[in-house]
């Protein structure tokens, strides 16, 4: 079982701040997924992470994977509430539906 | 195109009782998949269903089980009921690709007393 640990476990900021999170591992993945699951919702896929030393951007949102493949991070550019959720990552699945998760950081983005 | 959809969103069971809890994918989704997601364990992988086969289980206990319809409906049900089966369940549906995104329901809030 590959085991991902992500970090903070908790981030509450105010808004208009940035942030870094992060997923480690000491396996190498082919792929990692972040998802975000806001309030009352099921997680929702933000992007996947393919190559090593790959940056994604999703307009505020930065996402880079190791050089090595064995960690990812997200970054918050001027974080607004509507970033508020649990943000949980995966390594990318074999075209299965098997999903191994981090268990989370959890944002709070306040007004 | 509809989402995943699960019912019911709320259940309140009793020690002991069964439940089931259903949902229905995404058109053209074959592989339907369930989750548990707790505040201590985080979301945890119960098991998939492929082409109305168990392609994939988890680690947990046989009181755990479910069943894939030949229109890639899907239920689970939990037997024996414990508190510790509080949760939210989540099903998610998917393509059968490589990399392809689990698309999630908005999951079932199960409580048992």
């Amino acid at each position: 079982t590959q085991l991902l640990e992500q970090s903070p476990q908790f981030l509450s900021i105010q808004e208009g701040e940035n942030l870094t999170v992060y997923c480690n591992s000491s396996s190498v993945f082919s792929s990692l997924q972040w998802y975000r699951q806001e309030p009352g919702e099921g997680p929702v896929l933000l992007v996947t992470v393919v190559t090593g030393g790959e940056v994604k951007k999703l307009k505020r949102l930065t996402f880079q994977f190791g050089d090595a493949r064995k960690d990812s991070s997200l970054h918050i550019t001027a974080a607004q509430p509507g970033d508020t959720g649990l943000y949980l990552c995966a390594p990318g699945s074999s075209n299965t539906g098997k999903l191994i998760f981090g268990q989370g950081t959890t944002l709070q983005v306040k007004p | 195109k509809a989402g995943v959809t699960q019912t019911p969103r709320y259940l309140i069971k009793t020690r002991g009782q069964q439940v089931t809890l259903s949902c229905s994918p995404i058109s053209g989704h074959r592989s339907v998949s369930w989750y548990q997601q707790t505040p201590g364990q985080g979301l945890q992988f119960l098991f998939e269903y492929f082409s109305e086969t168990q392609r994939n289980k988890g680690n947990f206990p046989g009181r755990f089980s479910g069943r894939q319809f030949s229109n890639s409906r899907s239920e689970m049900n939990v037997s024996t009921l414990e508190l510790g089966d509080s949760a939210l369940y989540l099903c998610a549906s998917s393509r059968q690709a490589y990399n392809s995104p689990l698309h999630f329901g908005n999951g079932t809030r199960l409580t048992v007393t």
